[in-house]
């Protein structure tokens, strides 16, 4: 059975920082990796969607990376804002075609 | 576009109510999905519609839970009856035509159900 794990569960920091969110995966037979980002009382964006072919995928100060043989995947925020301040969730979609959800990292970046 | 469309917002009921959730996909996307998120377990992937046809419901908890897919633009989750534990935040999803495996699932807003 997939499961997805995230580290950290919360994180703290001030403007201007770089960060790095972890997310792990015990089956390392999957199709995709997604990673999302849920504001509170909303439903979730999609930031990122690594192909399992991939190693990374960019979007602005945004930068997933993929290691499938070793089950991670790293979210790169640059020049982190406080309109970073969310839950980021990784996901991935093995044989099951089902998208399975990580516990999340809540990000909360101060001025 | 507008994105996905969920109804209501918010919903409480008391135990043993018809709970019915709506929502509208995006439009000309192919997939359609139900989530549910609980402090306890997450997100977690309820059923999925593929051109308006259940593929997989395997994530649906109990026979009290069912949906359907009329047509291309609308579905509904039902509980009957719901109970306390049913209380979540259910989302619905919407992707393209090319597939669970590749395409972005876009997310509605949810709607919050609390069972009193």
């Amino acid at each position: 059975k997939q499961e997805v794990t995230q580290i950290p569960a919360a994180l703290s920091v001030p403007e201007g920082e770089n960060l790095v969110l972890n997310c792990s995966f015990t089956d390392s037979a999957i199709y995709n990796l997604q990673w999302f980002r849920q504001d509170p009382g909303k439903g979730l964006t999609s930031l990122l969607l690594i192909q399992s072919s991939q190693r990374e995928q960019t979007s602005g100060r945004l930068n997933a990376s993929l290691d499938k043989s070793s089950g991670r995947s790293t979210l790169y925020i640059a020049a982190s804002q406080p309109g970073d301040s969310a839950t980021y969730l990784c996901a991935v979609i093995g044989y099951t075609d089902k998208l399975i959800f990580g516990t999340g990292t809540r990000l909360q970046v101060f001025p | 576009d507008a994105g996905v469309i969920q109804s209501p917002r918010h919903e409480v009921t008391e135990m043993g109510q018809e709970v019915t959730l709506r929502c509208k996909p995006i439009s000309g996307h192919d997939y359609l999905f139900w989530y549910r998120q609980t402090m306890m377990r997450g997100l977690e992937l309820l059923i999925y519609f593929n051109n308006n046809v259940p593929i997989d419901d395997s994530g649906m908890p109990e026979d009290r839970f069912s949906a359907k897919m009329p047509n291309a633009s609308f579905s509904t989750l039902k509980i009957q009856p719901s109970e306390p534990r049913d209380s979540a935040v259910y989302f619905c999803a919407s992707s393209l035509g090319g597939g669970v495996l590749t395409d972005t699932q876009y997310f509605g807003p949810g709607t919050r159900l609390t069972v009193l």
